[in-house]
């Protein structure tokens, strides 16, 4: 399995759909996972940390389930405005030693349409 | 508005030049990070640093290299700058370990 792995997409949903992204880690030690967004041209920005069972703000969702090693971003109502690509991040298990960085995974595209 | 900054946005530079990509951050953060983005390929490291004075290669470190004097600043150095460059630059900063990142605006660069 691959570090980080998500269904590039796209996903095309309509106005007021509730869209669901999954995104499967094959590192099981890692404590916490980071759901980004970026759009076209512009640099990643975080939209949801995760640092145990699931975390919601607004509309919002964000799930892990450890026993299966994957996480979920869940988007009730979608605005034209949540049309981007949503970047799955896992930290790096040795942080403080030889690792240091992110890992971040390809991304899913998300277009929303009137 | 605190955060990180690169420079310059957007460079046209001939195969075989040198160049400097500019990162400095006011967050104090330990952990600087440079990225570059290709189509398809997401995002890819390509040096690190866990704190000022150390460095560390990521994924695609060749042709490049980094220093990391003070915690501010991160430059990314291109010594002969080739084609397979091409890409979009982003630098980013974070405390470490089981942080979040935060990103730069990005460094556009081609090189012809």
């Amino acid at each position: 399995r691959k570090e980080v792995e998500q269904d590039p997409g796209p996903f095309n949903v309509p106005e007021g759909a509730t869209v669901a992204f999954n995104c499967t880690y094959s590192n099981s030690a890692s404590q916490s996972f980071f759901w980004y967004r970026q759009d076209c041209r512009k640099e990643p920005k975080l939209l949801m940390s995760v640092y145990s069972s699931g975390n919601e703000d607004g509309r919002f969702t964000a799930q892990l389930n450890r026993a299966s090693q994957y996480i979920s971003l869940l988007i009730r109502d979608s605005k034209l405005s949540d049309s981007a690509t949503y970047l799955c991040v896992v930290p790096p298990m040795n942080y403080g030693g030889s690792q240091g960085n992110l890992i971040f995974g390809k991304g899913t595209k998300l277009s929303v349409k009137p | 508005t605190a955060g990180i900054t690169q420079a310059p946005t957007s460079q046209i530079l001939a195969a075989g030049r040198s160049m400097t990509l500019r990162c400095t951050q006011d967050m104090r953060h330990n952990a600087m990070y440079w990225y570059r983005q290709d189509l398809g390929l997401g995002l890819r490291l390509i040096h690190y640093s866990n704190t000022a004075g150390t460095t560390g290669k990521g994924e695609v470190p060749d042709g490049y290299s980094v220093s990391r004097a003070n915690t501010d600043d991160f430059p990314l150095t291109l010594a002969s700058a080739v084609p397979s460059q091409t890409s979009v630059y982003f630098c980013a900063s974070s405390w470490g370990g089981n942080t979040e990142a935060f990103f730069g605006q990005g460094t556009r660069l081609t090189v012809v």
